[in-house]
């Protein structure tokens, strides 16, 4: 199974602040990455697929880079509806595996 | 409107039997291929199970392999999670969500709000 090591596991970060999280993983999965936006009593929503592009209706504050098993997701000029946990998860093989979350408090 | 809503889940005791459904509206259900993904309470997203498009092709996490089995009817436009064997660490909201593909590229691009399971006694 491809293990996934999200860092850090939670910060905290103010308004207008440019935060970024990191994810690992344990062999190279080309750019078959994404990232997930999850907050309290919701479900997951998609940011970011194929490493680097953004999905549909998320706003351009949001981006990701990153190729073969180091990966990045940043969040720039933060805004309180920011709050959330975010997960990085690859698809490149079954099982399609999950960062643990970073939890980011605005 | 382009959705995912899930039903089924509810109280089962240690080594009972729960069937999950997920009703899908608003798009081509039959092109896409469908997961569910699970999440204990105060924990991450765990994927558990993957199934084509054609219903042929279907995958499982470990942990569940065995005891949860995917189906899907695509004249029901639904996709299914028959639960055998529950053990307290299934306990968790089960969520249903679309593999979109971009470029082979594939990501859950979209999500149901989510159908809680409780095993206990």
């Amino acid at each position: 199974d491809i293990q996934m090591t999200q860092s850090p596991s939670s910060l905290s970060a103010s308004v207008g602040d440019r935060v970024s999280i990191t994810c690992h993983t344990s062999q190279s999965i080309s750019t078959y990455l994404n990232w997930y936006q999850q907050k309290p009593g919701q479900a997951p929503n998609l940011l970011i697929y194929a490493a680097s592009s953004l999905q549909s209706g998320v706003p351009s504050r949001f981006s990701g880079t990153g190729s073969g098993t180091d990966f990045t997701l940043t969040i720039s000029s933060l805004q309180f509806g920011d709050s959330a946990t975010y997960y990085c998860q690859q698809s490149y093989a079954s099982p399609y595996t999950f960062g643990q979350g970073t939890k980011l408090e605005i | 409107e382009v959705q995912l809503v899930e039903s089924g889940g509810g109280l089962v005791q240690p080594g009972g039997s729960l069937r999950l459904s997920c009703a899908a509206s608003g798009f081509t259900f039959s092109n896409y291929e469908m997961n569910w993904v699970r999440q204990a309470p105060g924990m991450g997203l765990h994927w558990i199970s993957y199934i084509n498009s054609g219903g042929d092709n279907i995958f499982y996490a470990d942990s569940v392999k065995g005891r949860l089995t995917i189906s899907r009817d695509n004249a029901r436009n639904s996709v299914y999670l028959q639960m055998n064997s529950l053990r307290a660490e299934d306990t968790a909201i089960y969520y249903c969500a679309r593999f979109g593909r971009d470029g082979g590229r594939l990501q859950f691009d979209l999500w149901g709000r989510g159908t809680l399971v409780v095993v206990s006694s």
